[in-house]
């Protein structure tokens, strides 16, 4: 298994700011990913975030609106840029076991965009 | 593009009564499913996989290709799985999932 947490647990932001969320995990993992869960709806995948090259991101989501770091197998960071309303939303960092296809979550981070 | 539906956003049930959430998939490929489960104030987090074939909590749930579905089921429903239940696809076994938009479960005494 795996422990994972994340950074802030919640924040209200005002629009055109941008804001940077930490996850933190607790072993070394190869793959890390970034959902998105905008109120009432499902959880989105935002990106493959991969240590030592940029992140892999799904359609509908840009590097320059969401830029991630990865800087080793333990760490990694989404930033929301130039935030607006939509942009509400819980971001979940995730981590997956290759062997079992299981996926771990963090707690989220609830941002509000005001 | 591979598509996840669970059509129902809120379930209630009586304590005692069966459960079954219902998830169905389209996707032209061999798919893996699982279902996650999110308990009040806590994480998402895994409840099982249709490839383990096995129980958790006294859940289970098969995948029927014919019908390209996987439904949770429960005999009978305990106060304990209110929760919200997410099901969700893998491509060929990789960890990017695709979520449905979720089921609340209410069990009611």
């Amino acid at each position: 298994s795996a422990v994972i947490s994340q950074k802030p647990s919640r924040d209200i932001c005002q629009r055109g700011t941008s804001l940077t969320i930490q996850c933190q995990v607790d072993s070394q993992v190869t793959m890390m990913f970034w959902y998105r869960q905008q109120p009432g709806q499902s959880l989105t995948l935002i990106a493959t975030a991969n240590q030592g090259s940029e992140a892999t991101y799904e359609s509908g989501f840009v590097i320059d609106k969401f830029p991630i770091s990865r800087p080793n197998l333990t760490f990694s960071t989404l930033t929301v840029s130039n935030m607006s309303p939509e942009d509400s939303s819980i971001y979940l960092c995730s981590v997956g076991l290759a062997a079992t296809g299981e996926l771990f979550f963090g707690e989220g981070s609830r941002l509000t965009v005001l | 593009a591979q598509r996840v539906t669970q059509p129902e956003k809120l379930l209630s049930v009586f304590k005692g009564a069966p459960v079954e959430l219902k998830c169905n998939y389209s996707y032209s490929g061999s798919p893996e499913l699982f279902w996650y489960v999110q308990y009040s104030r806590q994480r998402l987090q895994l409840l099982l996989r249709h490839i383990s074939r096995e129980s958790i909590k006294g859940f289970t749930a098969d995948l029927n290709k014919g019908e390209t579905s996987f439904h949770l089921k429960k005999p009978f429903a305990q106060e304990e799985d209110s929760a919200m239940y997410y099901c969700a696809l893998s491509k060929g076994g990789g960890n990017k999932l695709t979520f449905g938009t979720g089921t609340q479960l209410k069990v009611e005494l």
